[in-house]
Formats: C-alpha cells, sequence, structure tokens
C-alpha cells in the first residue's frame, strides 16, 4: 500500500489477556518505530528498528511488552498480561535512514487498545 | 538525554491572524528539530525540519520555524492562520551525533483558529 497500515484499528480486551498489533511500513523503508500516546499526553516512544541492527528497546515500559520485526518489513507490539493503564493509541511509523529524510516519519492511523 | 517542552497545552487564534506555537528543547549535543501535526481523526504528518543551515526553515501548509540556539528554542509560525490549521502540533528532536535515532516528541498543542 501508499502508507503505513496499522491493524486492528481498534482493540478491547480485557485485563490479563494478551494483544498483539501489527504494523506494515511503507514498502522500502528501513526503520520502524512504535510509540504510545495517551489521552492528553504526547507520544512516547517505545521501540526503534534500523534494518538488520540491534533494536532501540529502550523505551519499553515493561517486560510486558515486546516487539519484532521480520524479514525487515512487517512489525507485531505484543502487550502480555494486559493492564488498565496499558489503554492508548499504539502509533507505527516507518521512514527512510540517514541523509535528508532523517527525522521525517511517516505514521499509520494507530491502534486504539482499550483494556477493561 | 534528550527533551522537548511545549509550555501550552491550547493556544486560540483568529483567522487572519499570525499564529505562533512554542517550543524549547534540551539535549546534550546538536538537535535535529522537527514538528508534525495531527489533523482530527488523522495520522500525524510530517510538516518541516531543522538540519543544519539556516535558521528559518520553511514547510507545508505556509507554516514556518525558527531554530533559535541561544533560547533552544523552535517555535512554530504562520504569518495568516486559517480554520483548516486547527489540529494537533507536536514538536521533536533528535541528537544530531549518538546512537539514540528515535525522535523525542513533546505533549502537542492544541490549536484552535476561529472564524
Amino acid at each position: 500500500g501508499a502508507g503505513v497500515s496499522q491493524s486492528p484499528s481498534n482493540k478491547v480486551t480485557e485485563k490479563g489477556k494478551d494483544v498483539e498489533l501489527r504494523c506494515d511500513p511503507i514498502s522500502g523503508h528501513t526503520a520502524l518505530y512504535w510509540y504510545r500516546q495517551s489521552l492528553g499526553q504526547g507520544l512516547e516512544f517505545l521501540i526503534y528498528f534500523q534494518g538488520n541492527s540491534a533494536p532501540d528497546k529502550s523505551g519499553l515500559p515493561s517486560d510486558r511488552f515486546s516487539a519484532e520485526r521480520t524479514g525487515g518489513s512487517v512489525s507485531t507490539l505484543t502487550i502480555q498480561r494486559t493492564q488498565q493503564e496499558d489503554s492508548a493509541v499504539y502509533l507505527c511509523a516507518s521512514s527512510l535512514a540517514g541523509g535528508p529524510n532523517t527525522g521525517e516519519l511517516f505514521f499509520g492511523e494507530g491502534s486504539r487498545l482499550t483494556v477493561l | 538525554a534528550q527533551s522537548v517542552a511545549q509550555p501550552e497545552d491550547q493556544v486560540n487564534v483568529a483567522e487572519g491572524n499570525p499564529l505562533t506555537v512554542k517550543c524549547t528543547y534540551s539535549v546534550s549535543g546538536n538537535p535535529y528539530l522537527f514538528w508534525y501535526v495531527q489533523y482530527p481523526n488523522r495520522g500525524l504528518q510530517f510538516l518541516l525540519k531543522y538540519i543544519t543551515g539556516d535558521n528559518l526553515v520553511k514547510g507545508s501548509y505556509g507554516f514556518e520555524a525558527e531554530f533559535n540556539k541561544s533560547q533552544t528554542s523552535f517555535h512554530l509560525k504562520k504569518p495568516s492562520a486559517l480554520v483548516s490549521d486547527s489540529a494537533l502540533y507536536f514538536c521533536a528532536v533528535r541528537v544530531m551525533d549518538t546512537g539514540r535515532r528515535a525522535l523525542t516528541f513533546g505533549s502537542g498543542t492544541r490549536l484552535q483558529v476561529q472564524p
């Protein structure tokens, strides 16, 4: 597709359940980012993938959160044993790496997670 | 460490008037600075960036921003606001020379342009 695609767009789950959120980046983009946007707050960095390098996981809030990127393309963010404070919009972005394109991220429309 | 502050939760301006959305940053090193915009029910979109060179950078939709190193600021401006500019604006920073490639975003400023 032409843009970053995220699924599901909305997810309602019960506390304690596991959830998986998917991101399909723009073809050819080597960098992929996950951010979290909570109501009334800014974007919180979660994790960053760049090519075959080890991901930057420094933003993951706890060991219940993990992400992988298979084949340098699609990424899945997994939240285990969800808590109510995990409720947020999870945003994925992709970009070309470096050079004149530095910092120009293309965002998906997000996956809204509600934990009851 | 790197951080961004957007001191105003909301900015109100009348259509046709100039607008300013404020941003200050804190980094150890030289910064890359960015503005992104989030329209209602839409994803974030890149607006403009400062990498190096001229302190005044121009971006999409008539927006511009001025990098001020001494004041560590990167305020977003537009000479004449439109109602359609009403949206949520985010400032972001990345340090130029370190391994951390992810952008750090501010908390956002909601711009409301009244007709």
